[in-house]
């Protein structure tokens, strides 16, 4: 079974300051990735997607993430954190087709960033 | 319409009541997901529909909790003889079947206290 590990429930940084939050998952192959953030109030928005090819991903924002095969890890970066990043934000794995968790995506318990100015 | 959407928004039951959570997807996705998001927890999966395919119901936490949709449109979350613990944030979700890529969009949620 596919299954998710944000290992950091709660991460402290200053504003301005690089942030780096960890992933770690369980899948028999390469998975679909994602990181997604809930603002307060918020529903969830998709910060970025790993699917294949460049294991350096680009997303909203200024994230990025970087899949990392030999650690199972998908790790999510940012250079410089504004306070208007404080959230919460969850890593999650989607089956690829020919599993037998296709289709299912599985989230991490979710990390929540608080930026102090 | 734009965005999956989920009704009501919020609402409080008794104990032992049963309640039903809606949630509309997106227009031509194909999957539907359930999660429930207790307070400062992360999210749970309950259950998952893809087409026409058996749903995944490996997330239901007990058999007071079913899940039905029809086709690819409405979906209903019932919860029988509701519990404390079921106080929770419903989210749903729906994602297209594009190259099967399994991005999901999220709506609102639904905010269920049980008194």
């Amino acid at each position: 079974a596919q299954s998710v590990t944000q290992p950091d429930i709660h991460i402290t940084v200053s504003e301005g300051a690089s942030l780096e939050l960890r992933c770690n998952y369980s899948y028999g192959a390469t998975p679909y990735l994602f990181w997604y953030v809930q603002s307060p109030g918020q529903g969830l928005q998709l910060l970025l997607k790993y699917f294949s090819g460049d294991t350096l991903v680009q997303g909203i924002k200024g994230f990025e993430a970087e899949f990392k095969r030999s650690q199972s890890s998908f790790n999510l970066r940012k250079p410089s954190v504004h306070w208007s990043d404080a959230a919460e934000y969850f890593c999650a794995v989607g089956g690829r087709p020919g599993g037998t968790s296709y289709g299912k995506l599985t989230f991490g318990q979710g990390t929540i960033l608080t930026v102090h100015p | 319409g734009a965005g999956v959407s989920q009704s009501p928004s919020n609402k409080v039951t008794e104990k032992g009541k049963d309640v039903e959570l809606r949630c509309d997807p997106i227009s031509g996705h194909t999957a539907l997901y359930w999660y429930r998001q207790r307070l400062g927890q992360g999210l749970e999966f309950l259950i998952y529909f893809q087409g026409n395919s058996a749903p995944d119901k490996s997330g239901l936490p007990s058999d007071r909790f079913s899940a039905e949709r029809t086709g690819e449109s409405v979906s209903t979350l019932t919860i029988q003889r509701t519990q404390q613990e079921d106080s929770a944030v419903y989210l749903c979700a729906s994602s297209p079947r594009q190259g099967a890529r399994t991005e999901a969009f999220f709506g609102q949620g639904t905010r269920l206290t049980v008194v």
